[in-house]
């Protein structure tokens, strides 16, 4: 079966500092990849997604995330973070057979500090 | 108006008590899911749904049920509602040209607390 892990569960850092939000998976055929977001008090919203080809994807609000097939890794990063950035972020993890089925990470919560 | 909409949005009940989170949706997606939220668990599926009469369990199915009653309606029931059910739960629909890999769209959550 699939799962999905988020080594951390809160990250703190400064504005402008930049920012590292790991998820790891394991499934032993392929798999499409996603970076959710939950801003306070809200559902969550689609941050960016791999299905194939270039293993770097980018959102429009600066975040990129890698796809390490090696390492089963995808993890998420930004080079400099805002304060609009303060959420909770979840990665999760489709297999290419049962691509309806979408399993989430236990989430990271980015906290930013001014 | 929301894509999706969940009611009720807050819910306070007894032990053992029978319980039912609707979700309706007006994006004509043909999937639609139930997750529940939990601090440091993330996201967990109970169940999805591919039409109908296609019906799935996920990975928490125990204790819950589910009925599609048309494309745009999903519900989800606790028969004998118990604590540890105290949670947020959350719809979610996907669908159209990138059904398989496209974005899940959420509803703004349901709060249930079980007494």
């Amino acid at each position: 079966a699939q799962s999905v892990t988020q080594l951390d569960s809160q990250v703190p850092v400064f504005e402008e500092a930049p920012v590292e939000l790991r998820c790891n998976y394991s499934s032993s055929v392929s798999v499409y990849l996603f970076w959710y977001v939950q801003y306070p008090n809200q559902g969550l919203q689609l941050l960016l997604k791999y299905l194939s080809g270039s293993t770097l994807v980018e959102s429009i609000n600066g975040f990129e995330a890698e796809f390490n097939k090696s390492q089963t890794s995808f993890h998420l990063r930004k080079p400099s973070v805002h304060i609009s950035d303060t959420a909770e972020y979840f990665c999760a993890v489709s297999k290419y057979s049962s691509a309806s089925k979408i399993i989430f990470g236990s989430g990271t919560r980015l906290s930013i500090r001014p | 108006d929301a894509d999706v909409t969940q009611t009720p949005r807050n819910r306070i009940t007894k032990t053992g008590k029978r319980i039912m989170l609707e979700c309706s949706q007006t994006k004509g997606h043909d999937r639609m899911y139930w997750y529940r939220q939990d601090p440091g668990l993330g996201l967990r599926l109970i169940y999805y749904s591919f039409d109908v009469k296609d019906i799935n369990k996920g990975e928490i199915s125990d204790g819950y049920s589910v009925s599609r009653q048309a494309q745009a309606k999903f519900s989800l029931s606790l028969e004998s509602a118990i604590p540890n059910q105290t949670a947020l739960y959350f719809c979610a629909t996907r669908g159209g040209r990138d059904a398989n890999t496209g974005e899940l769209f959420f509803g703004e959550g349901s709060r249930l607390t079980v007494l």
